[in-house]
């Protein structure tokens, strides 16, 4: 069993369309990152959250802690959000982090 | 902002020989680094967990005496793959969390490797 899920593996969605990528947990955390790849490899933390919600321009991560779940969302999507977004967490006991298998998102002009 | 400097970026190598890889924390103390690896259209991968001046912790599977890790100091953490070969080739990542207990996590660019 993972601990790390996260859904949609896939996701193609038109120019403008919100967008949500869901990821559940199952241990106790202290951190959690919202991770951006293009292709070429570079990996970039876009959010890292232990409690509420953050907004960074067009992105919106929120999290909740009771119900191992957090969600990052994508306002009106842009051809450059084509990326793979990967989340993960920094387990509460020890410098652990465990990784969900990444949304490959599309973002179609 | 923090950087994470890996090095080399790519790498090309023969069979048989060893490459040595290095992530280094330029700006910040890193207790904790993590190596990874990425096949083609996949996720990362966790290989191990090293921490500074201790032995790395390897994930289940990973070979430790085939990617050897160090962790001398706060900033520099090394990857050798020994004795490569063609199934070694792949792109390998690292990361490294900040000192203190902020969960602050920052990623190297990557370096690929291929071996002939």
């Amino acid at each position: 069993k993972n601990e790390v899920e996260q859904s949609p593996q896939n996701l193609t969605a038109q120019e403008g369309e919100f967008i949500t990528i869901n990821c559940s947990y199952s241990v106790g955390i202290s951190a959690l990152h919202w991770l951006q790849q293009h292709p070429g490899g570079g990996i970039v933390s876009l959010f890292m959250l232990s409690s509420g919600k953050k907004k960074h321009g067009r992105l919106i991560a929120t999290i909740n802690i009771q119900e191992k779940h957090s969600s990052l969302h994508i306002t009106a999507s842009h051809p450059r959000d084509s990326a793979v977004y990967i989340c993960a967490v920094l387990r509460n006991t020890g410098n652990q982090f465990y990784f969900g298998t990444g949304t490959s998102l599309t973002v179609i002009p | 902002g923090a950087v994470v400097s890996q090095h080399p970026s790519w790498v090309i190598c023969k069979s048989g020989t060893s490459v040595k890889i290095e992530c280094r924390s330029l700006d910040f103390q890193a207790t904790t680094m993590f190596w990874y690896r990425q096949f083609p259209k996949q996720s990362l991968m966790l290989m191990a967990t090293s921490n500074e001046g201790s032995k790395a912790t390897y994930e289940q599977g990973v070979e430790k005496d085939k990617f050897l890790i160090n962790h001398a100091s706060l900033t520099l953490s090394t990857l050798t793959v020994t004795s490569a070969h063609p199934e070694d080739s792949s792109f390998y990542i690292c990361s490294a969390l900040r000192a203190g207990n902020t969960g602050e996590l920052f990623f190297g660019e990557g370096s690929r490797l291929t071996v002939l």
